[in-house]
């Protein structure tokens, strides 16, 4: 049981370029999040998935778009990337009906340059 | 509008001492305040929760209270160990207005134990 999975781990991206940031969970989970953390702040979200079809905008949509693709994969895009862009981010997912306890991937380490 | 904070940004505990983290909250509609640990490198883990409409809970070597009338949550830890090092994050679990649960965290505090 892998729980989140996140590829890639590291990425370095020159500012202008396009990535898609891949999240997948296999415990069958209704609901996914993508999170930004930035040194010394919480994690923020940026999109959020509360069932397969769904996306809604978090506190800091801009500059992404998402991918409900199905009900294990929850993909983030980049379409231009800069540099206030550079962060870690964090795949996250929940059965969702009033469930907290949200299960976390390992984190995509994001440069921009 | 929404936000979770918390009031401090470091804590340093002797070792085997109790600890408390701190948070603030202004969102009183959210259904469920959690807490959640990260240690360097991971992704956050989760701790604990309570429900909206409660006051207190408790779980192994740690409690959490919520007092509503200030919008304060906090997080003790009983008889700290080494292995507690790590940063904690306090976050709420709200509904939009489309009834989906949106999930937000505060800044998070650094709890170093002095062994």
């Amino acid at each position: 049981n892998a729980g989140v999975t996140q590829t890639p781990k590291f990425q370095v991206l020159k500012t202008g370029q396009s990535m898609t940031l891949q999240c997948a969970q296999d415990m069958n989970h209704n609901s996914m999040y993508w999170y930004r953390q930035d040194p010394g702040m919480g994690l923020r979200l940026i999109y959020y998935s509360a069932s397969e079809g769904t996306t809604d905008k978090g506190e800091v949509p801009n500059g992404y778009n998402v991918s409900r693709l199905n009900k294990r994969e929850f993909s983030l895009r980049l379409e231009s990337a800069a540099p206030s862009q550079t962060s870690v981010y964090f795949c996250a997912s929940t059965k969702g009906a009033s469930s907290t306890e949200a299960f976390f991937g390992q984190g995509t380490r994001l440069t921009v340059v | 509008g929404e936000s979770v904070g918390l009031h401090l940004p470091t804590l340093s505990v002797q070792e085997g001492d109790n600890s408390i983290i701190n948070c603030a909250y202004s969102n009183s509609a959210s259904d469920y305040f959690i807490w959640y640990k990260q240690e360097s490198g991971k992704g956050p883990q989760f701790i604990i929760d309570i429900r909206s409409n409660m006051d207190k809970r408790q779980g192994q070597r740690v409690t959490v209270l919520l007092n509503k009338t200030v919008k304060h949550l906090s997080l003790q830890i009983a008889a700290t160990q080494p292995g507690d090092s790590a940063v904690y994050f306090c976050a709420e679990n709200s509904l939009t207005y489309f009834g989906n649960e949106k999930l937000t965290f505060g800044t998070g505090t650094r709890l170093t134990i002095i062994p």
